[in-house]
């Protein structure tokens, strides 16, 4: 079975600063997608990026970027120049065609210091 | 825009009670589905479904039931509520296939108390 890993529950950044966040995942497919989601206090939840596990370029979209290494199985999410409005609850998710559902890990809870 | 609506943010019921979440969206999405979100567990499938009268098993079925009538609405059924599902309900909808990878929209959720 799938299994995402978020082992950090909890991360603070300065503003303006760049915070990485670290997820994991466990698969035996070669063809899989993966998520992060953003969840911001009383908010509906977001899609923030996505990587097809078939691209070696990582993604980004502005300030976020990933690390994706496929061998190591680590997918970790760049939040560079960190703003108040990114504090959230973060989400890495896992998605195969096999089973046809996103797998998602327990979140991370990002606090930004002004 | 995507929006998905959910019937109610927050809903107290009595255990026992026969407790009905209705999500609707209005994008034309064939896939819809119900998660559970707790604290230290992340998020939870419990049913999704591809298609109109269709629907699957998630990863905790056990307690709930679906139906999906319409296109656009899927409902949450908890025949008889327990207090062990006093929790947060996310439904979330997306275009395309069964397999699709196409992201998934969700609602604002809504929190259940089950007293």
């Amino acid at each position: 079975a799938q299994t995402v890993t978020q082992s950090q529950p909890e991360m603070s950044v300065q503003e303006a600063e760049t915070v990485t966040l670290s997820c994991t995942y466990d698969t035996s497919e070669s063809d899989y997608y993966l998520f992060w989601y953003k969840q911001p206090p009383s908010r509906q939840m977001i899609l923030v990026i996505r990587q097809e596990a078939y691209k070696q370029q990582n993604a980004t979209e502005n300030r976020f970027s990933v690390n994706f290494q496929k061998a190591a199985k680590s997918f970790s999410l760049k939040i560079s120049d960190s703003q108040l409005g990114d504090a959230a609850m973060y989400f890495c998710a896992y998605f195969t065609g096999a089973n046809s559902k996103l797998t998602f890990g327990k979140g991370i809870t990002l606090s930004v210091r002004p | 825009d995507v929006k998905v609506t959910q019937s109610s943010r927050y809903l107290v019921k009595r255990t026992g009670e026969k407790v009905f979440l209705e999500c609707v969206q209005d994008m034309d999405h064939e896939n819809m589905f119900w998660y559970r979100q707790d604290p230290g567990l992340g998020l939870r499938l419990i049913y999704f479904s591809y298609d109109v009268k269709m629907k699957e098993k998630g990863d905790i079925p056990e307690g709930y039931s679906v139906s999906r009538e319409k296109k656009e609405r899927f409902s949450l059924i908890l025949e008889s509520a327990s207090t062990n599902q006093t929790s947060m309900y996310l439904c979330a909808s997306s275009s395309g296939t069964r397999a699709s990878t196409d992201t998934q929209y969700f609602g604002p959720g809504t929190r259940l108390t089950v007293l």
